[in-house]
């Protein structure tokens, strides 16, 4: 079975603050992605970053940056310096190989407040 | 930018009537998906296929049906709206290699009455 965890429901912060969404799965596969995935107020989800389990790599984006960490079973994403437009609700997904279903987390409500 | 289009996006409409919502992508993908999502945000897959003529429930129980007749089209039905059945439902499309990386439409938002 696989399981995807994010604990905060909904995040409020002061536009230029920093603000990380921690995300825990769950998977007895050794093969597996990790994804997180923006939905904007528009509705549809925008694909962010994919990161499987052999590359344990942090990644930086711009402002956007991502921590996965094996040992903790973590795949923690960072927003520095915010913005209103960061404004979404932010899911972690995971699918482990030969699954191919796709499992997101509850989701993070961000709140940019200008 | 992904080609991946529903209709419509809003819909009310009262028990008991049927209802079909439209989905069609035009980037070739053999696998497509169908999300329920529901007011807490969080999402739910109930129908996918792989390919033309191939279609399987999901993970969550639902009583709408899907088609996959064509490889660009992957339309819902529900014969019979319910008020349960008042939701936001997300279509997705992927390629057959491609595990997870996920292209999403804007959503068909149902309210039955």
């Amino acid at each position: 079975a696989q399981k995807v965890t994010q604990a905060q429901t909904e995040i409020s912060v002061v536009e230029k603050e920093d603000v990380t969404l921690d995300c825990v799965y769950e998977t007895r596969d050794t093969t597996y992605y990790l994804f997180w995935y923006k939905q904007p107020p528009s509705g549809e989800l925008v694909f962010l970053i994919r990161r499987n389990s052999f590359d344990e790599q942090n990644e930086i984006s711009g402002r956007y940056s991502w921590n996965f960490q094996k040992s903790t079973s973590s795949f923690n994403f960072t927003i520095t310096a915010s913005q209103v437009v960061d404004s979404a609700v932010y899911f972690c997904a995971l699918i482990t190989y030969g699954n191919n279903r796709l499992a997101f987390g509850k989701g993070n409500q961000v709140v940019v407040i200008p | 930018e992904a080609d991946i289009y529903q209709t419509p996006r809003y819909l009310v409409i009262g028990t008991g009537k049927k209802i079909t919502l439209e989905c069609s992508q035009t980037m070739g993908h053999d696998k497509m998906y169908w999300y329920q999502q529901d007011p807490g945000m969080e999402l739910h897959l109930i129908h996918y296929s792989y390919g033309v003529n191939s279609t399987e429930k999901g993970d969550l129980s639902s009583e709408s049906t899907v088609s996959r007749i064509r490889t660009e089209h992957f339309p819902l039905t529900l014969e019979s709206a319910r008020p349960s059945h008042t939701s936001q439902y997300l279509c997705a499309s992927s390629e057959f290699e491609d595990a997870g990386e996920l292209f999403f439409g804007e959503g068909s938002r149902l309210t039955v009455l």
